[in-house]
């Protein structure tokens, strides 16, 4: 089955600053790249995707990129604003993949 | 009007006890999930349904027994509640399995006492 891990699992950022979390996954066959949001007392909520035919995708202050070959992808926030802070997700998969499997997570918390 | 909805929203009950947890999507979506998300929010798969098919059941006891009466329905049935199984539950849909995004309910919170 698929290892999902993403580093580091806990990440505090001066508001501000920009906010880098990434994710490393064990099945080469993995063509879909996305990263959720949860927020407290909600589900997670998918913010950003991105499949394997692009490196990288950028949506205002919120960037995915992909190195596939080293088989991980990390999510990029910048000018972190406190409602940024929340715990994210990733959860690699390709079509046919029975079982989505996601990260450990990680909590980030912006600083005022 | 809500995509994916889970009642109910927290669910406080004694051990011993049986209790059921609804799902429902309106997206018109062919898989459904079930996760679990302990204290420190790992997301753990429980089940996967396709097309009201069980196709994951992911080492969970057999007190914990999902029915899909349709496509745009997946409860979860726990009997014999046990302190561990504390925890916040999802419900989840996707257009397909892998490869998509899913869409999550609110989420469920048992507490077992």
């Amino acid at each position: 089955g698929e290892n999902v891990e993403q580093h580091p699992s806990t990440l505090s950022v001066q508001e501000g600053d920009s906010a880098v979390i990434k994710c490393t996954y064990s099945d080469s066959a993995s063509n879909y790249f996305p990263w959720y949001k949860q927020e407290l007392g909600k589900g997670p909520q998918l913010i950003i995707d991105i499949r394997s035919n692009v490196g990288e995708k950028k949506d205002q202050r919120i960037a995915v990129t992909l190195n596939k070959t080293a088989k991980h992808f990390s999510l990029h926030i910048t000018e972190t604003q406190p409602e940024d802070s929340a715990v994210y997700f990733c959860a690699p998969s390709n079509f046919g993949n029975e079982k989505l499997t996601f990260g450990t997570g990680t909590r980030l918390t912006i600083i005022p | 009007d809500t995509a994916v909805s889970q009642t109910p929203k927290y669910l406080v009950t004694q051990m011993g006890n049986d209790k059921s947890i609804k799902c429902e999507q309106n997206l018109g979506h062919d898989t459904m999930y079930w996760y679990k998300q302990d204290s420190k929010k790992f997301l753990k798969i429980m089940f996967s349904y396709n097309n009201k098919e069980l196709i994951i059941n992911e080492t969970v006891p057999n007190r914990f027994s999902p029915k899909s009466p349709d496509k745009a329905h997946l409860n979860l049935h726990i009997n014999s509640l046990e302190l561990g199984d504390s925890a916040v539950y999802f419900c989840a849909s996707s257009p397909q399995t892998g490869g998509s995004e899913a869409f999550f309910g609110q989420g469920t919170r048992l507490t077992v006492v």
